[in-house]
């Protein structure tokens, strides 16, 4: 079975710095990988998926995230990041076959500051 | 385009009482999930539809929760009797569900927040 790790439960940070938000995931046959984003109330939304292809994903909202292999990863960065973007953020992978099920990781929650 | 819709959004029962939850998912979505999300937790998966038929409800317990998708549209999730370990939000989610497809992207709704007291 497939599982997903976000080490860091929290992540605060200074409006206009850099953020990498980590993930980490496990799977024996190829997987799919996403990164969802929850305003507080709110559902969730998809910022990037990798599905095949260039590792480098670009996503909404300027965030981006790089797909690696060899260290099953696949983190999540945005190079400037702004007081809105302050919100939960889940990782998630499905794998080919599995029907599209989504394992989503614990969430990280990204706290940007003036 | 509407988005997927729940009601209601917030709900607050007494345990041993019944509760339901509606969904409708975006239009022309033939696949239907829902999830459980416990506090500062990621989603799980509970059930999902394709069209009308539960194709994976292998996380969902049976001996308290129910849901169905009758026409394939929308979805109502049910719980009898609720206890109070059952406090969470129930999300609602649809893709396209093209055959083979795994990787469609699921779009989720607000979501309803369970307190049982």
């Amino acid at each position: 079975a497939q599982s997903v790790t976000q080490l860091d439960s929290q992540v605060p940070v200074f409006e206009e710095a850099p953020v990498e938000l980590r993930c980490n995931y496990s799977s024996s046959v190829s997987v799919y990988l996403f990164w969802y984003v929850q305003y507080p109330n709110q559902g969730l939304q998809l910022l990037l998926k990798y599905l095949s292809g260039s590792t480098l994903v670009k996503g909404i909202n300027g965030f981006e995230a790089e797909f690696n292999k060899s260290q099953t990863s696949f983190h999540l960065r945005k190079p400037s990041v702004h007081i809105s973007d302050t919100a939960e953020y889940f990782c998630a992978v499905s794998v080919t076959g599995g029907g599209n099920k989504l394992t989503f990781g614990t969430g990280t929650q990204l706290k940007v500051e003036l | 385009e509407a988005g997927v819709v729940q009601s209601p959004r917030y709900k607050i029962i007494e345990k041993k009482q019944p509760v339901a939850f509606w969904c409708n998912p975006i239009s022309g979505h033939n696949t239907l999930y829902w999830y459980l999300q416990n506090l500062g937790q990621g989603p799980e998966l509970l059930i999902r539809y394709e069209n009308e038929e539960a194709v994976d409800d292998s996380q969902l317990p049976k001996d308290r929760f129910s849901a169905e998708r009758l026409k394939g549209v929308d979805s109502t999730l049910k719980i009898q009797p609720a206890e109070l370990g059952d406090s969470a939000v129930y999300l609602c989610a649809s893709s396209l569900g093209r055959r083979g497809r795994d990787a469609d992207t699921q779009y989720f709704g607000p979501g309803t927040r369970l307190t049982v007291l």
